[in-house]
């Protein structure tokens, strides 16, 4: 059973048009991120929630922003992409911070085209 | 600043070949996690393994085991009589528990397994 949702799998979006990501999840996890992932790169971390708690990367673009209405669920919004948004959008959740590092259980991911 | 270098960008091998995926790490505090992940074409990354930085001991799971050496700075994977379907992309990351615990990735290894 999938733990980690994506929606849609893929997105195409033109040109400055807001475009919104989802994640869900069955896991319970308090901590929630948002990663980008360019062609033959790392995942870069855009944000992250734990708990209700938002928290940026400092070279994230006021471009993306995000929204975690409740513990299950976790969006992003790109205000006005560019085609240097074009990518991968993966989702992760884990448990908790503070003690161990859980290990982040990652969603499929959203593969976003800009045109 | 911590930092995950995987310098092997690509790996080919032919299937039943055993292949290591280097990994070394940098980072000044005592208390970390280090992690590796699998990136099949499906996109989605699939956690593998966590080790703590006070736990030395390596492991084995199935075909896989990993080597963790901290006199080296070093946590590298290897696959014994791979199989086609272990090409993926790999990654080895690390996270320190102060913080926001934030993974930070090496730039993963291409592995290719031939028939």
């Amino acid at each position: 059973d999938a733990m980690v949702i994506q929606n849609p799998r893929y997105q195409v979006t033109q040109f400055g048009k807001p475009v919104t990501l989802s994640c869900s999840q069955t896991l319970n996890h308090n901590v929630m991120y948002w990663y980008q992932q360019k062609s033959s790169q790392a995942p870069k971390l855009l944000f992250h929630y734990y708990d209700k708690d938002f928290n940026n990367e400092a070279d994230t673009p006021d471009n993306f922003q995000s929204r975690r209405p409740n513990t299950s669920f976790c969006f992003l919004d790109i205000r006005s992409p560019g085609l240097g948004d074009a990518a991968m959008y993966l989702c992760a959740t884990s448990r908790g911070v503070g003690g161990p590092v859980n290990e982040q259980y990652f969603g499929p991911g959203t593969r976003l085209t800009v045109t | 600043a911590q930092k995950v270098t995987q310098a092997q960008t690509e790996i080919s091998v032919v299937e039943k070949e055993d292949v290591t995926l280097d990994c070394v790490y940098e980072t000044r505090d005592t208390t970390y996690y280090l992690f590796w992940y699998k990136q099949p074409p499906s996109g989605e990354l699939v956690f593998l393994i966590r080790r703590n930085s006070f736990d030395e001991q390596n492991e084995i799971s199935g075909r896989y085991s990993w080597n963790f050496q901290k006199s080296t700075s070093s946590f590298n994977f290897t696959i014994t009589a791979s199989q086609v379907v272990d090409s993926a992309v790999y990654f080895c990351a690390l996270a320190l528990i102060q913080g926001a615990q934030k993974l930070v990735f090496g730039q993963g290894t291409r592995l290719t397994i031939n028939p």
